[in-house]
């Protein structure tokens, strides 16, 4: 079946460090990718997503492109602030007849000091 | 002017009683979910409706049961809660179910079962 895996957190960096966040994938299908962010005791926001191979999503500085040689959607950031402090989710959509629904990754925690 | 909002956003109750959370849409769309997050902040899929039908229903037990009573409501019941029904509730909207589509969550819903 369909799943996504991705860096275990949490990670922790200072102000203006690049980040980079793993996420590799399976499917069976053709899947859309999607990155979604939770703040803390927030619900999730969508951060950025690629519905095909060699896109590029991208969003308050965040980039993410979608590998299909190498199963890939890894989240990266030049410069993180502290306001990037949050949950980040992998997910994947399956474009056949699977109703819509997200998987998602583990989560990976990002902390970022001053 | 809140896109998907659900109530109660915490609800702490006794094992063996019934509890139902609320959502609501005013985005016009036409599809509808539900998922847990369980302690270690993993989000699993329990329901997908499709203009008030049900189209994924991911082998949640039958003491969880879904109400669409239109396209812009998605209310969830449980019975009998169990101390393992603790999690956040989420709700999230989507213009249809197909493949790219993104979806919007709500706020979550808090359940703590004692």
């Amino acid at each position: 079946g369909n799943s996504v895996t991705q860096m275990e957190g949490p990670v922790t960096l200072s102000e203006e460090a690049f980040l980079t966040i793993n996420c590799t994938y399976t499917a069976t299908g053709y899947p859309s990718l999607f990155w979604y962010v939770q703040y803390p005791g927030e619900g999730l926001q969508l951060l950025l997503k690629a519905t095909k191979a060699d896109d590029k999503g991208s969003n308050k500085g965040f980039e993410a492109t979608y590998r299909k040689e190498t199963t890939s959607f890894h989240l990266e950031k030049g410069s993180v602030q502290v306001s990037d402090s949050a949950v980040y989710f992998c997910a994947l959509s399956d474009r056949g007849n699977q109703g819509g629904k997200l998987i998602f990754g583990q989560g990976t925690e990002l902390s970022v000091k001053p | 002017d809140t896109a998907v909002s659900q109530t109660p956003k915490y609800l702490v109750t006794q094992m063996g009683n019934d509890k139902s959370i609320k959502c609501e849409q005013n985005l016009g769309h036409d599809t509808m979910y539900w998922y847990k997050q369980d302690s270690k902040k993993f989000l699993k899929i329990m329901f997908s409706y499709n203009n008030k039908e049900l189209i994924i229903n991911e082998t949640v037990p039958n003491r969880f049961s879904p109400k669409s009573p239109d396209k812009a409501h998605l209310n969830l019941h449980i019975n009998s809660l169990e101390l393992g029904d603790s999690a956040v509730y989420f709700c999230a909207s989507s213009q249809d179910h197909g493949g790219g589509t993104t979806q919007y969550f709500g706020p979550g819903t808090r359940l703590l079962v004692l």
